[in-house]
């Protein structure tokens, strides 16, 4: 148990639907990543937050949307996803941003797995 | 943009036997981390390295950063069936951007 929840674990889910995924960290920690993880692909940053501010939106197309309400809770909103979308989709952690010269590791959630039909 | 390439895709190797993972960096990285996922689960940190030449170990595992900063290798000694798994490595290059690599994934036959 890495003090990160992911909420559901798994989603099937169609092209028109609505559903969002949550993530939840016990660590007290300010920056929060969203992940995919597709087959045979290296893992993808899609946005990072630090302190609630979004920081980084990595060309990451419009259906997919993150909220951050507080630097404990991190969601990712989706609205009328492609089958290609299917993949893990992880959260992360880390106590703070990486900036030089600190880094810190990142805590990852057990992921979502979405599948999109 | 930034590539981090990871050398094997996929290693089979016997129990007991060595295993060697190598990143490759199309820039300078500033530090890099390894990760480890075990099949069905998800990234788990092992170790971050920020010195050129940088060499760490963790009982059988030895992780080097290369003295241009720009490759690392995660080398297992006897390898256990508890060593499966993928092992990423992730490349920090500037601000806040992990770029992971593509991950090699390892296959112990006991």
């Amino acid at each position: 148990e890495t003090g990160v929840t992911q909420t559901p674990r798994h989603l099937v889910m169609g092209m028109t639907n609505k559903k969002s995924l949550k993530c939840e960290q016990h660590l007290g920690h300010n920056a929060m990543y969203w992940y995919k993880q597709s087959a045979k692909k290296p893992l993808e940053l899609m946005f990072v937050y630090s302190l609630e501010e979004r920081v980084e939106n990595n060309s990451v197309p419009s259906r997919f949307s993150p909220e951050c309400p507080n630097s404990s809770h991190l969601f990712l909103h989706l609205h009328t996803l492609q089958p290609e979308d299917s993949a893990l989709y992880l959260c992360a952690s880390s106590l703070e941003l990486e900036t030089a010269p600190k880094r810190y590791e990142q805590y990852f959630g057990p992921g979502t797995r979405l599948t999109v039909t | 943009g930034q590539q981090v390439m990871q050398i094997p895709q996929y290693q089979h190797v016997q129990e007991g036997e060595d295993f060697t993972t190598y990143c490759n960096s199309s820039t300078t990285l500033s530090n890099i981390q390894w990760y480890k996922q075990r099949p069905g689960g998800h990234p788990v940190f092992l170790i971050q390295l920020v010195k050129s030449g940088e060499v760490k170990k963790q009982k059988r595992l030895t992780f080097q950063f290369g003295e241009a900063k720009k490759n690392s290798s995660l080398h297992i000694t006897a390898t256990q069936t508890t060593d499966v798994g993928t092992y990423f490595c992730a490349g920090i290059s500037g601000t806040y951007k992990y770029i992971f690599g593509t991950g090699t994934r390892l296959k112990v036959l006991a």
